[in-house]
């Protein structure tokens, strides 16, 4: 089953707090792993995944992928009001099959 | 352009009418892919095109929509006799085509479709 699924669907927290969201999947033989913020329509990437257990950082996000347990997290630290976003996990497949496959997303918002 | 262009932003239609929805990729990206997102829903592939290749239409839901793009840049997505179903925001992404470089996949702004 090639199946993306995100949890919380969705998230409220004051500002300030940290927020953990998850994406797990099923199909253990993809390629990568990516995490999108979507404000309004458009998607703006953030991660790409493609080894187990390296981090990646940027300013308060950051990301990890875990092949073996087939999940992937994204950590938001000192949440912002800007950060209210939906957020979207998505697998690539291998060489061959370039389609994104996305989850739900999860929807998380920021309280002042 | 600086990024993905997509016309028109809004688009309202009546049922059974054609529609025409236009992307333009990142200059220089050779791979473009269309995807829909329903209402509440994730985004769902359609169609992928790469170079000269024949695209990757497993995506489509219906013999309805069908895609081209031509001279490897812009592409148009054509809804044919459109139903309510096809309400969504019709979103157009491109990349640097094959390989780890090209997995990173840049959107456009969508167009949103809203058939009465």
């Amino acid at each position: 089953e090639d199946k993306v699924v995100q949890s919380p669907l969705s998230l409220v927290v004051h500002e300030g707090d940290t927020v953990t969201l998850n994406c797990s999947y099923e199909v253990t033989n993809f390629r990568s792993l990516l995490w999108y913020k979507q404000e309004k329509k458009a998607p703006t990437f953030l991660f790409m995944l493609t080894s187990s257990g390296i981090e990646k950082k940027s300013g308060r996000l950051s990301s990890i992928l875990d092949k073996k347990e087939l999940f992937s997290i994204l950590n938001i630290t000192a949440t912002q009001t800007g950060d209210s976003a939906v957020y979207l996990c998505a697998k690539r497949g291998n060489f061959g099959n370039e389609k994104l496959t996305f989850g739900t997303g999860t929807r998380l918002t920021i309280i002042p | 352009g600086a990024g993905v262009s997509q016309s028109p932003s809004n688009k309202v239609t009546e049922k059974g009418k054609d529609v025409e929805l236009r992307c333009d990729p990142i200059s220089g990206h050779t791979a473009l892919y269309w995807y829909r997102q329903s209402l509440g829903q994730g985004l769902e592939f359609l169609i992928y095109f790469q170079g000269n290749s024949a695209p990757d239409k497993s995506g489509l839901p219906s013999d309805r929509f069908s895609a081209e793009r031509t001279g490897g840049s812009v592409s148009t997505l054509t809804i044919q006799r459109t139903q309510q179903e096809d309400s969504a925001v019709y979103l157009c992404a491109s990349s640097l085509g094959p390989g780890l470089l090209g997995d990173t996949q840049y959107f456009g702004p969508g167009t949103r479709l809203t058939v009465l």
